[in-house]
């Protein structure tokens, strides 16, 4: 069973700071996604890695593919109050290309 | 709207009853997902859809759940004899194509269900 650990679970911020949140595994995906999911909505997809040591941006937004392809980052830079919500990493594993593994994701929350 | 819609948004039935969960994907998407969002939990997968076969249903916790789609198009979620442990957010996903890294899964808002 292939798992996916997120750190933290919790995070609370103050406007304009800086945070990292953390994806890790002991397999290897083929790609990793990075979800963002507001209360009493679905998951919106953010990013999809592919490659070993990938780097994508979004506006204020950094994700990191490891290069080992099993674990991933996501750096916030100068946090706003709108980056709050509930962030989720998923998997594609090698053996499946449909089957997204979730980590348990970090709630964050970014204050005024 | 050009979304996944879901139905009904809430559910509150008593343990034993059976239940139903709609899920609308978006017009032209033939692969559909549901998923399970508890506390504590995470998002689990319950089972896949192409068309109107389900290739995997690897994920549904027991054979009190079972999920049919017809016309290639509308899914029904299905909890026979609900127990407390069933009370959870269920999420449809529906994508583009076959399914694979290509192809973004779009999530409906869900349908949170408590069994009291």
């Amino acid at each position: 069973t292939q798992l996916l650990e997120q750190s933290p679970q919790f995070l609370s911020i103050q406007e304009g700071e800086n945070l990292t949140v953390y994806c890790n595994s002991s397999s290897v995906f083929s790609s990793l996604q990075w979800y963002r999911q507001e209360p009493g909505e679905g998951p919106v997809l953010l990013v999809t890695v592919v490659t070993g040591g990938e780097v994508k941006k979004l506006k204020r937004l950094t994700f990191q593919f490891g290069d080992a392809r099993k674990d991933s980052s996501l750096h916030i830079t100068a946090a706003q109050t709108g980056d709050t919500g509930l962030y989720l990493c998923a998997g594609v594993g090698r053996g499946s290309n449909y089957k997204l593994t979730f980590g348990k994701g970090t709630l964050l929350t970014v204050n005024p | 709207g050009a979304g996944v819609s879901q139905s009904p948004s809430n559910k509150v039935t008593e343990k034993g009853k059976d239940v139903e969960l709609r899920c609308d994907p978006i017009s032209g998407h033939t692969a559909l997902y549901w998923y399970r969002q508890s506390l504590g939990q995470g998002l689990e997968f319950l089972i896949y859809f192409q068309g109107n076969s389900a290739p995997d249903k690897s994920g549904l916790p027991s054979d009190r759940f079972s999920a049919e789609r017809t016309g290639g198009s509308v899914s029904t979620l299905t909890i026979q004899r609900t127990q407390q442990e069933d009370s959870a957010v269920y999420l449809c996903a529906s994508s583009l194509g076959p399914p694979g890294q290509r192809y973004e899964q779009y999530f409906g808002p869900g349908t949170r269900l408590t069994v009291t």
